[in-house]
């Protein structure tokens, strides 16, 4: 299992966009992926997207393509999402969460918690 | 999209006591080229994040007590405390894994009698 922690909580107007970052000290994104999911409040799980650490490439659920972006930055040793266009629905708790040679989630980041509101 | 749904929404049990949670896929998440469900059960616990608990449909994860178990007939899959325990209140999740967009179910809640 890998420990992933993810950066703090953000308040955004709508509009705005966040950036929520995951790292995994010691511990390099090259041989795994690193997925998105969101908790809105009282809602189900909702996969956001991936970032494939194998080849680089990421694929995005069809109900956030054009909003979400996830990349490395091999720098840092993060895999960040940034979510365009808020909306008051975007609120929610976002994970990182990590997998290998299957979309099994066998480690998660603490949460983050963006609250989006005018 | 694969929709996942659940059952029942919640329930209480008893200590000790055997817990069944349902969850069905809107269509088959079946490798035919490994012959196995892509199904994934969670726990999550409030305040925290889940936790993988079973993997194709019926594999535990390393760590998670055997009393946990899932099982799978076509569509329908199974995750079965078989003797709750205190620390087992949390909700439930399952997941498809087997085409994108992953998809989860709605959640079970499970609570001492």
């Amino acid at each position: 299992q890998v420990h992933l922690v993810q950066s703090g909580a953000e308040m955004k107007k709508p509009g705005a966009s966040v950036r929520v970052s995951c790292k995994a000290p010691g511990y390099t994104f090259s041989s795994s992926a690193i997925h998105w999911v969101r908790q809105a409040p009282g809602q189900r799980l909702e996969w956001m997207g991936w970032f494939n650490g194998v080849n680089g490439n990421t694929k995005y659920s069809q109900k956030f393509q054009g909003r979400v972006t996830i990349t490395r930055d091999t720098s840092a040793n993060t895999a960040d999402m940034e979510l365009s266009s808020l909306r008051s629905a975007d609120t929610a708790v976002y994970y990182c969460a990590r997998s290998s040679d299957f979309p099994i989630f066998d480690s998660w980041g603490q949460g983050t918690v963006v609250t989006v509101s005018s | 999209d694969i929709v996942m749904t659940q059952s029942p929404d919640s329930l209480a049990v008893s200590l000790g006591e055997r817990a069944t949670i349902n969850c069905k896929s809107s269509q088959s998440v079946l490798s035919i080229s490994n012959n196995k469900n892509y199904l994934a059960w969670y726990q999550q616990k409030p305040g925290q994040p889940p936790k993988l608990l079973i993997y194709w449909a019926s594999t535990r994860q390393s760590g998670v007590p055997d009393r946990f178990s899932g099982s799978e007939s076509g569509t329908d899959f199974t995750l079965t405390i078989s003797s709750l325990q205190a620390e087992d209140v949390a909700v439930y999740f399952c997941q498809q894994y087997y085409t994108t967009p992953l998809t989860f179910g709605p959640g079970t809640k499970v609570n001492i009698k």
